[in-house]
């Protein structure tokens, strides 16, 4: 059973680096697309970035100057950070897997964590 | 990038309504789009892909249509359990984006 767990320190203060953690079990890392998803309080979601093929990565135009995306496969973990955060970052962080489909041409979110609430406050 | 724009972004609607929402692209994506269904407190759980698509143990009252740059969501007898809102997710290029929804609250 494919399940994902987001973690991270808790509050993040202006300017400083937001890290998440998204830790999977039932499934190797190794393999499909791992992305992270943000969507803050009574808004709609935004597609921050994935990370596939063990290392190689894909990120929101919008965000790319702040964001990195990394894996860690010996722990069966990929991360986040976003750097130099405002209150504008608050939000909740979801983690999911993309599994191939369309002929392994596209790759829909079929697992998410619960997400994480991130409050970006002074 | 490739904007989506969802409509309605709010509907009311009673149980057993046929309900359709709407999902445009900004430029052709062919059938490279999947929806997804999120409840207050909630991951988002996927419903359709490839636009039309249904994802294992998802209900067949959903069902998904469309290809190019307009696709439909549709639940063809709306259940308690369906209020919620609905995101359209294009995964055309390398970068994805979601719609901004439509929530669907009971009448």
């Amino acid at each position: 059973q494919v399940q994902l767990q987001e973690s991270g320190p808790g509050p993040v203060k202006p300017s400083e680096t937001l890290a998440l953690t998204c830790t999977v079990s039932g499934v190797s890392i190794r393999s499909d697309y791992w992305s992270w998803i943000r969507q803050p309080p009574g808004k709609g979601m935004e597609w921050i970035g994935n990370v596939y093929n063990s290392g190689k990565t894909n990120y929101n135009p919008s965000l790319k100057s702040r964001v990195t995306i990394s894996v860690d496969t010996s722990k069966n973990q990929f991360s986040l950070k976003l750097s130099s955060v405002t209150a504008a970052d608050t939000a909740v962080y979801y983690c999911a897997r993309g599994s191939p489909r369309c002929g392994g041409d596209c790759y829909p979110l079929d697992y998410w964590g619960q997400g994480t609430l991130v409050t970006v406050s002074s | 990038d490739i904007q989506l724009t969802q409509s309605p972004s709010f509907l009311s609607a009673s149980v057993g309504d046929r309900v359709t929402i709407t999902c445009r692209a900004s430029q052709g994506i062919s059938y490279y789009l999947a929806w997804y269904q999120q409840k207050p407190g909630k991951a988002p759980k996927l419903l359709i892909y490839a636009a039309s698509t249904l994802q294992s143990g998802v209900p067949s009252r959903f069902s998904g249509s469309g290809s190019g740059t307009e696709f439909t969501l549709t639940i063809s007898s709306l259940q308690p359990e369906d209020f919620a809102t609905y995101y359209c997710q294009q995964l055309s290029t390398y970068t994805w984006t979601f719609g901004l929804g439509t929530k669907v609250e009971i009448k």
